[in-house]
């Protein structure tokens, strides 16, 4: 049974608009949520969070958006660089992200930026 | 500062060996985790350790064992390579909110 759903296997943009990606939660112990971003042959790495108290966080050109009531949350990138192409993956977690509570990633979305 | 570190990065074993991923961290993390990456998959978490002294299951443990040696260091045995385990591994520790991850170990059971 999956806990983090990324419906999209991939999304390609022009460079300069914007890219959405999307993820959906079941779990409603989930209270804290994740973005990483992976390249090739490279680990996954870290690129934004927002609590559950939270329904948007901004980090220059990436803003994450949280829809509690949807079990729903998205990514926006604005503008999309080509270097921006890359794996990202959804992940959530719940004890409000605590040091000791294990993360569930979804599959990964294979975004890819045109110039 | 090396963060997250793994070795080896590749393997290729044969079925029916036996071999052990190591991970250690720099960051002071208490938990740390091994997931497994495969295409279509995502990541899944193979085991945890919350802490030293500590080690859990997590989505798909069969045909693993882990030791959290101290609180640096995290390994992932495989007794017994079977060619469902070619995968890439994951190390990662995390602290009070994301989880830092190292390069990965590519895996190959011929």
């Amino acid at each position: 049974d999956q806990q983090v759903k990324q419906n999209s296997p991939s999304l390609s943009v022009q460079e300069g608009r914007i890219s959405i990606l999307n993820c959906d939660y079941t779990n409603s112990m989930f209270d804290y949520f994740l973005w990483y971003k992976k390249y090739p042959a490279e680990g996954p790495t870290f690129l934004i969070s927002i609590s559950s108290i939270k329904d948007k966080n901004e980090d220059g050109r990436f803003t994450v958006f949280l829809n509690k009531s949807a079990k729903h949350l998205s990514l926006h990138i604005v503008p999309s660089q080509p270097g921006d192409s890359a794996v990202y993956f959804c992940a959530a977690s719940g004890n409000s992200g605590g040091s000791n509570y294990k993360l569930t990633f979804g599959k990964g979305t294979l975004l890819t930026v045109n110039p | 500062n090396a963060g997250v570190t793994q070795t080896p990065k590749f393997q290729v074993l044969k079925t029916g060996q036996s071999m052990t991923l190591q991970c250690a961290q720099d960051m002071n993390h208490n938990s740390m985790y091994w997931y497994r990456q495969d295409p279509g998959m995502g990541l899944r978490l193979i085991y945890y350790s919350a802490s030293e002294g500590t080690t859990d299951k997590g989505e798909v443990p069969n045909g693993y064992n882990v030791s959290r040696l101290n609180k640096r260091e995290f390994s992932l045995r495989l007794e017994s390579a079977a060619p469902s385990q070619t995968s890439v591994y994951f190390c990662a520790g995390k602290g009070n909110t994301e989880a830092f991850f190292g390069q990965g170990t590519r895996l190959t059971v011929v």
